[in-house]
């Protein structure tokens, strides 16, 4: 059982430069969404979606670009990147209206900016 | 919006009881969910609250007042692999957002 699968696993990035972060999930879960996690400020919401073509923002999406043209990957582009940009990266999925115990993590993308 | 408080660091001893506390302010609240999430790992699932009252599982329980804004984490019989943060976080709305407070580092010490 795959379950969310995160891609890389580290990354180290220069200013400037744009990358994508892959999420792929194997449950035919209708939502997923994509969350940073920074010391002190817990996990934020940056994009999710809750279907195939359907895609919105969440807390902190400036700087990051997604797209869900299937219901097993969900793509998270950094357009530019910034310093600020550094950061664990999780994806998660789920099926819409669910329980918690079927929100899903990847296991997180540890992204560095210099 | 939604304001979800912990307490930063708590440490508490081998074999001993901790409670977490979580208190929250949001709109269009649809449940409550304690993760745990050890260092450099993601976080897991413990626990979901939509009704108030109190969820066991085994060493760990979770209570929610939805009339307060409050939920607390309890772990018994604490083990040294307890040591974790444990994040609470809300559900907000239809799809499954999760709101997340900042966590509470837990050292359990011998």
């Amino acid at each position: 059982n795959a379950g969310v699968t995160q891609t890389p696993k580290f990354q180290v990035l220069k200013t400037g430069q744009s990358m994508t972060l892959q999420c792929a999930q194997d449950m035919n879960h209708e939502y997923m969404s994509w969350y940073r996690q920074d010391p002190g400020m817990g996990l934020r919401l940056i994009h999710y979606s809750v279907g195939a073509g359907i895609t919105d923002q969440g807390e902190v999406p400036n700087g990051y670009n997604v797209s869900r043209s299937t219901t097993e990957d969900f793509p998270l582009r950094l357009l530019s990147a910034a310093p600020s940009q550094t950061s664990v990266y999780f994806c998660a999925s789920s099926h819409t209206g669910g329980s918690g115990n079927t929100i899903y993590f990847g296991e997180g993308s540890w992204l560095t900016v210099v | 919006g939604q304001n979800i408080d912990q307490p930063t660091e708590m440490t508490a001893t081998e074999g001993a009881i901790v409670q977490i506390n979580c208190t929250y302010q949001t709109s269009g609240f649809n449940g409550l969910f304690w993760y745990q999430q050890h260092a450099g790992e993601a976080p897991t699932f413990l626990s979901y609250n939509v009704l108030d009252g109190l969820e066991e599982k085994g060493r760990f329980s979770s209570f929610l007042s939805r009339s307060k804004g409050y939920s607390y984490l309890l772990l018994k019989e604490l083990q040294m692999k307890d040591s974790a943060s444990y994040l609470c976080a809300v559900i907000q709305g239809g799809a499954n957002n999760l709101f997340f407070g900042t966590g509470t580092r837990l050292t359990v010490i011998p």
